[in-house]
């Protein structure tokens, strides 16, 4: 159970373009869906906290209009990366849990975005 | 403010010993302790977690992890090691009041060798 799944696995685009993640939780619905993005050999680094049907809230240097995210319902959030330039080139994970506080986030397997 | 330490960078182990992940941790009020472990290009998958109750947790795949409050510690060990147990392995914390958001360590890579 508990089953998280991330969209596309990996992303080539030139830069300029736009470019849209999904992350789904399968077999349980989500209340609070997070998102991260890592560097290369570095810990994870929150970007924003997704809470079903409001706003995200974004970490301190995050630009909320550069990544947009939207958490339509209790198994979908997308975050979606606009106008990216090769400085967004970043391995982007996404992971999803419910409304309790002791249970763990579950996470997808990540997205490798490369902006040419 | 919260925060988590993993001390090494990089633990080597030969198969068939144990191993041990150090992790230490920093919050105010009582913490809920997690491992996670990556492997390359991969998410992170939940190994164990800490409540309350007893000290020693076990967890997935053999792993168990002791916490020590005296000591603001959550290290991660298993009795023997296998070479597929190599990846990155991430202690993290999470309060009450912090509800779900969770605050990372910096990773650990075990090597295995075989």
């Amino acid at each position: 159970g508990a089953v998280v799944s991330q969209h596309p696995s990996w992303v080539i685009c030139k830069s300029g373009t736009s470019v849209k993640i999904e992350c789904r939780s399968l077999d349980f619905q989500a209340t609070t869906m997070f998102w991260y993005r890592q560097f290369p050999k570095q810990s994870l680094m929150l970007m924003a906290t997704s809470n079903e049907g409001s706003k995200a809230t974004y970490e301190q240097g995050v630009e909320k209009d550069k990544f947009l995210i939207n958490h339509a319902s209790l198994t979908l959030s997308t975050l979606t990366v606009t106008s990216a330039h090769p400085e967004d080139s970043s391995f982007y994970i996404c992971s999803a849990s419910v409304l309790m506080g002791d249970q763990p986030q579950h996470f997808g397997d990540g997205t490798r975005l490369s902006i040419l | 403010a919260q925060s988590v330490a993993q001390p090494e960078d990089q633990v080597n182990v030969a198969e068939g010993n144990p191993l041990t992940v150090k992790c230490t941790y920093s919050v105010s009020g009582n913490p809920y302790l997690f491992w996670y472990v990556q492997y390359p290009n991969r998410g992170l998958q939940f190994l164990l977690k800490y409540i309350t109750g007893d000290n020693l947790v076990k967890g997935s795949y053999g792993f168990e992890a002791e916490f020590n409050k005296s000591q603001t510690s959550f290290h991660l060990k298993k009795p023997s090691a296998l070479v597929s147990d190599s990846a990155l392995y991430f202690c993290a914390v999470r309060t009450k009041l912090g509800f779900q958001k969770l605050v990372f360590g910096t990773g650990t890579r075990l090597l295995v060798s075989p």
